[in-house]
């Protein structure tokens, strides 16, 4: 069965501060994929990147980065320069190969609450 | 609208009443997908439909949970005589993809259910 990890619950930052969530997975699949979310305080989860299985090059789109390593399971997300705007639960998420009988249904960690203080 | 849409945004209901939430998803979109969110948890899967069919309802917790979407759009998760337990935010959530895909789902902003 397949499993995220975010092993940190709640990460308080001053702004401009560089911050990095972690997320580590479990799969016995080759193809699977990995998704980040953002929730903000409105609740509504905002996708922000999907990388599938065989893609491990790391993507930046401006102040945000993700590193995917294989070899550790793990999809981390790193903040640069942080603004209070990024105040929001993060969440990581993993769907299987549909072929493999898993669906593309996302399976989620527990999140992890980030805290930008001016 | 552009979004996925989901009413009511809030529902209190007393324990043993029905309720049926209802999910509006973006225009085209073959995949449809509900989820539980307990507070301070991570969204959990519930079910899946693929336009009409319901293939994957693997996640309902108990046969008091029923969900449909007869026409292969607007989709109703049907909780019946409701239990404490079942207090959460139920959100949709819907996809391009047919079967082989993995495009991002795009969520609604859920339905909170206060089971009093």
């Amino acid at each position: 069965a397949q499993k995220v990890t975010q092993a940190q619950t709640e990460i308080s930052v001053v702004e401009k501060e560089d911050v990095t969530l972690d997320c580590v997975y479990e799969t016995r699949d080759t193809t699977y994929y990995l998704f980040w979310y953002k929730q903000p305080p409105s609740g509504e989860l905002v996708f922000l990147i999907r990388r599938n299985s065989f893609d491990e090059q790391n993507e930046i789109s401006g102040r945000y980065s993700w590193n995917f390593q294989k070899s550790t399971s793990s999809f981390n997300f790193t903040i640069t320069a942080s603004q209070v705007v990024d105040s929001a639960v993060y969440f990581c998420a993993l769907s299987e190969d549909i072929l493999t009988g898993g669906g593309n249904k996302l399976t989620f960690g527990t999140g992890t609450q980030l805290k930008v203080e001016l | 609208g552009a979004g996925v849409s989901q009413s009511p945004r809030y529902k209190v209901a007393k324990r043993g009443q029905d309720v049926a939430l209802r999910c509006d998803p973006i225009s085209g979109h073959v995949s449809l997908f509900w989820y539980q969110q307990a507070l301070g948890q991570g969204p959990e899967f519930l079910t899946y439909f693929q336009n009409e069919a319901q293939l994957d309802k693997s996640g309902l917790p108990s046969d008091r949970f029923f969900a449909e979407r007869p026409e292969g759009s607007v989709s109703t998760l049907k909780i019946q005589r409701t239990q404490q337990e079942d207090s959460a935010v139920y959100l949709c959530a819907s996809s391009l993809d047919s079967a082989g895909g993995h495009n991002e789902q795009f969520f609604g902003p859920g339905t909170r259910l206060t089971v009093l």
